[in-house]
């Protein structure tokens, strides 16, 4: 069993098209992070929360700690969105960082 | 400023050898981190080091791996006896300080080959 998993693991979606991407943890966290991984291999940090909401431009990440669960969301998407997202939790104090497999999203014009 | 810096950025060797993988963090990073992503395998945490605080070790995954950090600063990750399934790119992250609060900057990998 994987302690984190998300889905969808593949996304097509039209340029201007709303994003979903969902992401389930069952461990305990100190924060859980959204990261992107454009071809090529380079990775970026989008998020880091432990609760709430968070926005930054056209991406949104939000958490619920009961439900153990996130979503990033991608609004208006654009064909230069297409990467693959990983989320990831982390409790540091545990010396436990665990990844999600990604989704990999292509956004067509 | 510079961001993470790893070298080599490729690295090929023959099974059974060591070899040594090195990371520059953002300079006042507290935090260090080193993760492996396997083809088709997704990442996987190996270490992570906060000041000059000693490590858990525990995530490495043999005793073939070790990892240290000079003077709270560069880190060298040494693979000891290379096998196949070492095969991977190894990245480096580092960050301000470590947990919930701060934002990791990974560098490009360090991409490991052993034939």
């Amino acid at each position: 069993k994987n302690e984190v998993e998300q889905s969808p693991q593949n996304l097509t979606a039209q340029e201007g098209e709303f994003i979903t991407i969902n992401c389930s943890y069952s461990v305990g966290i100190s924060a859980l992070h959204w990261l992107q991984q454009h071809p090529g291999g380079g990775i970026v940090s989008l998020f880091m929360l432990s609760s709430g909401k968070k926005k930054h431009g056209r991406l949104i990440a939000t958490i619920n700690i009961q439900e153990k669960h996130s979503s990033l969301h991608i609004t208006a998407s654009h064909p230069r969105d297409s990467a693959v997202y990983i989320c990831a939790v982390d409790n540091l104090g545990g010396n436990q960082f665990y990844f999600g497999t990604g989704t990999s999203l292509t956004v067509i014009p | 400023g510079a961001g993470v810096s790893q070298s080599p950025s490729n690295k090929v060797t023959e099974k059974g050898k060591d070899v040594e993988l090195r990371c520059d963090p953002i300079s006042g990073h507290t935090a260090l981190y080193w993760y492996r992503q396997s083809l088709g395998q997704g990442l996987e945490f190996l270490i992570y080091f906060q000041g000059n605080s000693a490590p858990d070790k525990s995530g490495l995954p043999s005793d073939r791996f070790s990892a240290e950090r000079t003077g709270g600063s560069v880190s060298t990750l040494t693979i000891q006896r290379t096998q196949q399934e070492d095969s991977a790119v190894y990245l480096c992250a580092s960050s301000l300080g470590a947990g919930a609060a701060w934002e990791q900057y990974f560098g490009p990998g360090t991409r490991l080959t052993v034939t």
